[in-house]
């Protein structure tokens, strides 16, 4: 299966911690995404990582990639009550061709106690 | 910023009807596709459209499911013949050659 899976699929913390989510992957990528979802609500895309990059930050969020152990994390730092979502990483193949098709993680439902 | 646009945003409809979802994705995107999420599971790929036709579709996407780019600007999905397991969030999307997404914000689909 091309399914991307994340770890831990569920995580609780306190306002102002730290939350780390896991994503990893069985094959050669192009890029690998984050996204974020309210619960039944749409995909926010939070940022983007190419395969030739091994860290990328963005304002709270950090993301690094390891190709050679197939893995990325997402770290928010400083957490609020209002980053409650799930999260759900997505990446590209390599050699999308005529598709370019996303693969998606299986996300990490992050609850944020204030 | 440029938006992906769906609607309707919930639409609800009795079982064997048939559904349109309608998108308009990104103008100057090449590439379109349509993703489902069922109610707390993962996001799926259903299929991906380029240069008018459909470039790839999974299991998923059988002889029920059908998408048509009728004008040049909407990319629709077309259930046929609704089943109470194709209640799921539908998800348009577009991306140009990089491969930059934008999704729209979905329609939910209730199969009753």
């Amino acid at each position: 299966s091309q399914q991307g899976e994340e770890d831990p699929q569920a995580l609780s913390i306190q306002e102002g911690e730290n939350a780390t989510m896991n994503c990893s992957y069985k094959t050669s990528i192009n890029n690998l995404q984050w996204y974020r979802q309210n619960s039944g609500r749409g995909l926010v895309h939070l940022i983007l990582i190419r395969s030739n990059e091994r860290e990328k930050h963005s304002g709270r969020l950090r993301v690094t990639l390891d190709t050679s152990k197939k893995s990325s994390s997402l770290l928010i730092t400083a957490s609020r009550a209002a980053d409650t979502a799930s999260y759900f990483c997505a990446y590209l193949l390599t050699g999308g061709g005529a598709t370019n098709k996303l693969i998606f993680g299986t996300g990490t439902l992050l609850a944020v106690q204030p | 910023e440029p938006e992906v646009t769906q609607t309707p945003s919930h639409q609800v409809t009795q079982m064997g009807q048939e559904v349109i979802l309608r998108c308009v994705p990104i103008s100057n995107h090449l590439y379109f596709y349509w993703y489902r999420q069922i109610l707390g599971q993962k996001v799926e790929f259903l299929v991906s459209f380029y240069n008018n036709e459909i470039s790839e579709k999974s299991e998923i996407f059988d002889d029920q499911f059908s998408v048509e780019r009728p004008d040049g600007s909407n990319f629709t999905l077309k259930i046929r013949s609704t089943k109470l397991e194709d209640s799921a969030m539908y998800f348009c999307a577009s991306s140009g050659l990089l491969g930059g997404y934008t999704f729209g914000s979905g329609t939910r689909l209730t199969v009753v």
